[in-house]
């Protein structure tokens, strides 16, 4: 199995521009998740998708932050415009049965290391 | 609500040294509890993990014991290698609340020959 796939790796970009970072999880699991990381604040859960439908976005820091799921194998986080405040590393998680089964493993992936400048 | 604290790092050894990361967690129902390591540019894996009271995870020589009357779940290994350096957190998951993680701020550990 490769795992949960994440792109871009890095981005760079420029204040006011939008971005889109993008996550596969791995096949066959029903939840999906999106953290946020930075020295800061740590490991921030943002929103968690069961069955590609939102269940919790309390996380999302504001409007200029969505997350979509239009099916099983795939997810994006868009952050329009950018800030840069928004920099840090944001990961992607996938689990076979999330809130059903709260002992359920999450796996990463290797995260996409965002830089607003 | 729910939370973990962790010691503060960072934490330096010798190789063979014993390692202990404290973590202790509030939750308001019975949550299962989870230590994940993060490797340099890597994502987080899993450790180790406990479901209920007094459960012992292991893995890798890493172990942990899930205390319900002192709220903790402290991570130990008997002898650490230069390997083992990392980033460690511990984390709880509660299914009242939807089976989301919560984590701690993360330890970190470096191991010199």
């Amino acid at each position: 199995d490769a795992g949960v796939i994440q792109s871009p790796r890095h981005e760079v970009t420029e204040m006011g521009q939008e971005v889109t970072l993008r996550c596969k999880p791995i096949s066959g699991h029903n939840s999906l998740f999106w953290y946020r990381q930075t020295m800061m604040r740590g490991l921030e859960l943002l929103i968690y998708f069961n069955n590609n439908v939102p269940i919790d976005d309390s996380g999302m820091p504001e409007d200029r932050f969505s997350a979509k799921m239009p099916n099983a194998s795939f997810s994006t986080l868009k952050i329009q415009p950018s800030e840069p405040r928004d920099s840090a590393v944001y990961f992607c998680a996938s689990s076979l049965r999330g809130g059903l089964a709260g002992a359920d493993t999450q796996y990463f992936g290797p995260g996409t290391r965002l830089t607003v400048l | 609500g729910n939370s973990v604290t962790q010691m503060e790092g960072p934490v330096t050894l010798s190789e063979e040294a014993f390692l202990t990361i404290n973590c202790t967690y509030t939750a308001t129902g019975y949550p299962s509890l989870f230590w994940y390591v993060q490797y340099p540019g890597e994502g987080l894996q899993l450790l180790l993990k406990a479901t209920k009271a007094d459960d012992k995870g292991s893995n890798k020589g890493f172990e942990a014991t899930y205390r319900k009357e002192t709220t903790s779940f402290h991570l130990e290994k008997g002898s650490v290698q230069v390997s083992d350096s990392a980033v460690y957190f511990c984390a709880l998951s509660d299914q009242n609340q939807g089976g989301k993680l919560i984590f701690g701020q993360g330890t970190e550990l470096s191991v010199k020959p």
